[in-house]
């Protein structure tokens, strides 16, 4: 079955560093891409997607992009805010025999120290 | 749009008893999901509506656990004779039309359940 793998966390960054957090999947198909994130005390947020390969997605500063031959869809952003502290989870989306289900990764907590 | 709203958004219960939880999607929404988290886990995929016909239940979604969606509206989540390993946080989510076209999901803030 589909699959996710996010670099293991939890991060630590100082406010404007640069920020990369790994994401590869195993998928049937060419699947829709998604991050998602958590704050602390809240539901899950979109971040941003991308769906079909080499799409690039971009929110609030973060990007990623859809990487067929690598099967990865990191997420990157240049300068990141004490703000950013958050739980982020990579997930691709399972359309098999016309289900519609994201398949998500274990998360990756990431703390911006001032 | 107010948002996913759900309730209760913590219930504390006593091993073997029954919860249920409530979900009313975004209006108009047509497709709603149920996800599971555990501490420390992503969320785990059970189930989901369209309208009132629930379309797939995932194998983690015992016999204890029951989804409805009677009008096509707002949606129960019941789990009977509860367990701590039932303890973790319950996600609802609402969606127009398919992921897969580009719709977007909106999950609500969960329901927080443990069983002591």
């Amino acid at each position: 079955g589909d699959s996710v793998t996010q670099m293991e966390g939890p991060v630590t960054l100082s406010e404007e560093a640069f920020l990369t957090i790994n994401c590869t999947y195993t998928a049937t198909g060419y699947p829709s891409l998604f991050w998602y994130v958590q704050y602390p005390g809240e539901g899950l947020q979109l971040l941003l997607k991308a769906t079909k390969a080499d799409d690039k997605g971009s929110n609030k500063g973060f990007e990623a992009t859809y990487r067929k031959e690598t099967t990865s869809f990191h997420l990157e952003k240049g300068s990141v805010q004490v703000s950013d502290s958050a739980v982020y989870f990579c997930a691709p989306l399972n359309t098999q025999g016309g289900s519609e289900k994201l398949v998500f990764g274990k998360g990756t907590k990431l703390t911006v120290n001032p | 749009d107010t948002g996913v709203s759900q309730d209760p958004r913590h219930k504390i219960t006593k091993r073997g008893q029954n919860v249920t939880f409530r979900c009313d999607p975004i209006s108009e929404h047509n497709r709603l999901y149920w996800y599971r988290q555990t501490l420390g886990q992503g969320p785990e995929f059970l189930t989901y509506f369209q309208n009132e016909a629930q379309l797939e239940k995932s194998r983690l979604l015992s016999d204890r656990f029951s989804a409805e969606r009677p009008k096509g509206s707002f949606s129960t989540l019941e789990i009977q004779r509860t367990e701590q390993g039932d303890s973790a946080m319950y996600l609802c989510a609402s969606s127009f039309g398919t992921m897969g076209s580009g719709n977007t999901i909106y999950f609500g803030e969960g329901s927080w359940l443990t069983v002591v």
